[in-house]
């Protein structure tokens, strides 16, 4: 069964920094795309990263460029997503989704990052 | 950036209704468009693909279709695990983009 598994989530103060780390299963990890989307509490969802099968290529939301970074560890199977300098509106719930060219599917189930102080 | 704009915001129906979500792209994006189902506290739900192509385990009474820049998602007889929110989604180029979700509700 295709899974994905986020972790790393809590809170943090304004300016902080997570690493969140999501842990595929049951499929090639190295064959897929690989993608961050966020939801903030009541709201919609929104894509934050993507990067490619062999981290070659990475895409960002305007909002996060220069302080998240988006990586990938094909031999742990393993997706990260570094966040530096946080705000308060990053504050959501982070999900790791793959990209197999047809929308997003699997997703995780989610980690929840909190910004305040 | 390609806007999805996509409506109505609500929709409250019955059981057994006909319901149609649209979502329009704000220029062409191909048929690069996928729509997913969120139920409260759970991660999205690939339904379609491609603006009409149906995901594996997808029930058949969801389907999809395109005009242009306007994309429908159509429940043809609402099922009581049908009420939750909808949303569409580009990734015809980056960044990719999601509509601003659609919450079916319950009449």
């Amino acid at each position: 069964e295709e899974q994905l598994v986020e972790s790393g989530g809590g809170l943090v103060q304004p300016g902080g920094s997570l690493r969140l780390s999501c842990a595929a299963s049951g499929f090639t990890f190295s064959s897929y795309w690989m993608t961050w989307v966020r939801q903030a509490p009541g709201k919609g969802l929104e894509w934050v990263a993507s990067i490619k099968q062999d981290g070659s290529g990475k895409y960002y939301v305007d909002s996060v460029k220069g302080r998240f970074t988006i990586s990938r560890d094909n031999a742990k199977n393993s997706l990260f997503l570094q966040m530096n300098n946080l705000r308060a509106d990053d504050t959501a719930v982070y999900y790791c989704a793959t990209d197999p060219g047809r929308g997003y599917d699997p997703w995780g189930q989610g980690t929840l990052v909190t910004v305040s102080s | 950036d390609i806007q999805m704009t996509q409506s109505p915001s609500t929709l409250s129906a019955s059981v057994g209704d006909r319901v149609t979500i649209t979502c329009r792209a704000s220029q062409s994006i191909s048929s690069w468009l996928a729509w997913y189902q969120q139920k409260s506290g759970k991660a999205p739900k690939l339904l379609i693909y491609k603006a009409s192509n149906l995901e594996s385990g997808v029930p058949s009474r969801f389907s999809g279709s395109e005009s242009g820049t306007e994309f429908t998602l159509t429940i043809s007889s609402l099922q009581p695990d049908d009420f939750a929110t909808y949303y569409c989604q580009q990734y015809n180029s980056y960044p990719r983009t999601f509509g601003q979700g659609t919450k079916v509700e319950i009449k």
